[in-house]
């Protein structure tokens, strides 16, 4: 199906594992962001692309790791899971980064829950 | 630093009312703002886009206003119905940064039949 899909929906891990988090459009949007929503924080830009090959950090970066090597794939990876990385997952993606047409398209979102 | 307020209590309204939910900001100026509609579950919906020199914008029952003298954008549904029940979010775009979004926390609505 066309469209912005991730996987797991769900993830249960402890502490310490690593964990990846995947992103797939259809789309072939440019730009891709990784999210995490928190009570109280709403959404939090975590990494972003610009291409594929183009990464940079957003506001919460630290204990993450993206790729991208093709322009419908973004997978995040948690090295080493930490409770306090318990969250929502929301990948996006966007055609254009020009403010008028920066549209986000919002994926289902993976509720990781680290033990 | 930037700063974006929704008010964080539920607005609990009568069916066939108009909601009204804002969104406050703080050390910043962007240059458009959205806002987004999230159901349990699920990832967040775009649905309005307005800039910075539009003071208002409408889309079917749905009205937003922008008012970068106040720092303060008003959302708006006319003849509310229950499925307009949901958490709706605003998120500012910045000239500087204009693929990146800055979200607010949400406002959760719940219309009554």
């Amino acid at each position: 199906d066309a469209g912005i899909t991730q996987s797991p929906r769900y993830k249960i891990t402890e502490t310490g594992r690593q964990v990846t988090l995947m992103c797939h459009q259809t789309w072939s949007h440019s730009y891709m962001f990784w999210y995490r929503q928190d009570l109280g924080h709403g959404l939090r830009l975590i990494y972003y692309s610009a291409a594929a090959d183009i990464t940079d950090k957003g506001e919460v970066p630290d204990g993450y790791v993206v790729s991208r090597s093709k322009t419908e794939n973004f997978p995040l990876t948690l090295e080493s899971a930490t409770r306090s990385q318990t969250s929502v997952y929301f990948c996006a993606s966007s055609e254009s980064g020009k403010p008028m047409y920066n549209i986000q398209y919002f994926g289902a979102g993976t509720r990781l829950s680290v033990l | 630093s930037q700063k974006i307020e929704q008010n964080s209590e539920a607005l609990n309204i009568q069916e066939g009312k108009t909601a009204t939910l804002t969104c406050n900001y703080t050390n910043y100026s962007p240059a458009y703002l959205q806002w987004y509609r999230q159901d349990p579950g699920r990832g967040p919906v775009f649905l309005l886009l307005i800039r910075e020199n539009e003071k208002e914008k409408r889309k079917e029952r749905l009205k937003v206003t922008f008012d970068t003298t106040l720092k303060q954008s008003l959302f708006h549904i006319t003849a509310s119905q229950p499925a307009d029940s949901a958490t709706y979010l605003c998120a500012l775009v910045g000239v500087d940064s204009s693929y990146k979004l800055i979200f607010g926390s949400g406002t959760r609505l719940l219309v009554r039949p």
